[in-house]
C-alpha cells in the first residue's frame, strides 16, 4: 500500500510551547488528510480534514485555533498544537486518502508529551 | 452526526475458532466502508475498502461484507491464530468523505 510519514514520531515539551507534526504522502498525491487523537483506551477520534490548498474541517469541540493545520501542497499536511498544556498529551495520527480508490493509508502517529 | 458502533468490545476466542464482528453505521448518505487491523504502537493497517451494498472481499483468511441498505457490515476471521490478536477498526465515509471511526473490536486468540 501507499506510505504515509509522520515527523516527529515523539515530542516531549514544556507547558506553553508549540509543536509542529508533519504528515507526508510519500508515493501518491493525497487531496485530503485527516488528523486524528487518540485518547486512553478510545478509539481514533476526528480532529479535522484537510484539504489541500483551502481551509481544514474542524470537528465539533476542536479548537481551530489551538490546532493549526496546513495543508500546503498535495503531500504535505501540518498540525500545530499551539501553546500546549498536559491536557494535549495525546497520541496524534494522520492519514491520507487516495484518489480514486478511496483507501486511507496511516502514518506511523506522533506521541507528544507535555510537561 | 455519523455514527459509528462496533459490537462486540472485545472478544476472546481459542486457537482455530472462527469468529466476526459487527460494524453499523447510517445508511444515509453512504459513500465508503473501512476496516483497519490496528495492532498496539503501530499505525492501523489498512484491511479492505467497500463502497457497494453487497460487496464482500477477502484477504487470505479475512472476509468482510457489506449492507448499505440497512447499514451494516461483518468482518469474518477463518480460524483464527494468536498473531490475529488486534484490535478491529471500522470507519465510515460519508457525504463530503469524513471518514468517522467505531470504537473498535479488541480481540485476543488464545493459543
Amino acid at each position: 500500500g501507499a506510505v504515509v510519514s509522520q515527523h516527529p514520531s515523539r515530542v516531549i515539551c514544556k507547558s506553553g510551547t508549540s509543536v509542529k507534526i508533519e504528515c507526508r504522502s510519500l508515493d501518491f498525491q493525497a487531496t485530503t488528510m485527516f488528523w486524528y487523537r487518540q485518547f486512553p483506551k478510545k478509539s481514533l477520534m476526528l480532529m479535522a480534514t484537510s484539504n489541500e490548498g483551502s481551509k481544514a474541517t474542524y470537528e465539533q469541540g476542536v479548537e481551530k485555533d489551538k490546532f493549526l493545520i496546513n495543508h500546503a501542497s498535495l503531500t504535505l499536511s501540518t498540525l500545530t498544537v499551539t501553546s500546549a498544556h498536559p491536557e494535549d498529551s495525546s497520541f496524534y495520527i494522520c492519514s491520507a486518502r487516495t484518489s480514486p480508490s478511496n483507501e486511507q493509508f496511516f502514518g506511523p502517529g506522533t506521541r507528544l508529551t507535555v510537561l | 452526526i455519523l455514527n459509528v458502533e462496533q459490537s462486540p468490545q472485545s472478544l476472546h476466542v481459542q486457537e482455530g475458532d472462527s469468529t466476526n464482528f459487527t460494524c453499523s453505521f447510517p445508511s444515509s448518505n453512504f459513500y465508503a466502508l473501512h476496516w483497519y487491523r490496528w495492532e498496539t504502537a503501530k499505525s492501523p493497517e489498512a484491511l479492505f475498502v467497500m463502497t457497494l451494498n453487497g460487496d464482500e472481499k477477502k484477504k487470505g483468511r479475512i472476509s468482510a461484507t457489506l449492507n448499505t441498505k440497512e447499514g451494516y457490515s461483518y468482518l469474518y476471521i477463518k480460524g483464527s491464530q494468536p498473531e490475529d490478536s488486534a484490535t478491529y477498526l471500522c470507519a465510515c465515509s460519508a457525504g463530503g468523505f469524513k471518514t468517522i471511526f467505531g470504537a473498535g473490536t479488541r480481540l485476543f486468540v488464545k493459543a
